[in-house]
């Protein structure tokens, strides 16, 4: 079936590196993409989105890039911060009768001082 | 704003008991979703509701049923509790569920252990 994947589970680098977080997806009719940012013992916070008519997105300190061609979608955090240490989920938004959202498995992201 | 609240944080059940996993959102929004996150894993859609008395599956409902009497509230039934049922729960609201509307605020899950 269709499914949204990650690349790499764990990534660590370290503080003032910067960091890329791969997503894979499947699912060409999807055209709404989502990062999501989850620390220990919390809910998934939103940090990005991006429309499939777009390429790239940047925000503060992290930007999106979408390459529609392989269906695969990135997390670019500069400057990584002890803070920035969580679970980064990409998501991506199928619509049907109602648009919902299927999260991948997550990838690990351990930033060392 | 509280966002997103739920409860309990922690409950543990007893193969075969029911509980009601309680959400509120106090940010109006119009949909409201489950999910169940099992170690290292993703984020899985139980249920979700597009507004008050309107509720839809999602990926994994078997074993679990949802009401929508209002829209700050969006209850989560374990009926019959198993095993398999033990997870960290998420509720989460967004104002739509089109492009541009589709960001999705979580509560801070609820979890469970089935023993």
């Amino acid at each position: 079936g269709e499914n949204v994947g990650l690349h790499l589970p764990t990534l660590s680098v370290q503080e003032g590196d910067n960091s890329i977080i791969n997503c894979a997806y499947s699912n060409s009719a999807s055209d709404y993409f989502i990062w999501y940012k989850q620390e220990s013992g919390k809910g998934p916070q939103f940090i990005i989105d991006i429309r499939s008519n777009m390429d790239k997105r940047q925000g503060q300190r992290v930007t999106v890039l979408l390459n529609k061609t392989v269906k695969h979608l990135s997390l670019q955090i500069a400057a990584t911060q002890p803070g920035d240490s969580a679970v980064y989920f990409c998501a991506e938004n199928i619509f049907g009768g109602y648009s919902t959202l299927t999260f991948g498995k997550g990838t690990m992201l351990l930033v060392s001082p | 704003n509280a966002g997103v609240t739920q409860t309990p944080k922690f409950h543990i059940l007893k193969i075969g008991q029911s509980m009601t996993l309680q959400c509120t959102q106090d940010m109006n929004h119009n949909y409201m979703y489950w999910y169940r996150q099992d170690p290292g894993m993703g984020l899985k859609l139980i249920y979700y509701s597009v507004g008050a008395g309107i509720t839809d599956k999602g990926e994994v409902p078997n074993g679990y049923n949802v009401s929508r009497s209002t829209t700050e509230d969006f209850p989560l039934r374990l009926e019959l509790a198993a095993p398999s049922q033990t997870s960290v729960y998420f509720c989460a609201s967004s104002l739509g569920g089109g492009l541009g509307n589709n960001e999705q605020f979580f509560g801070p899950g609820t979890r469970l252990t089935v023993l």
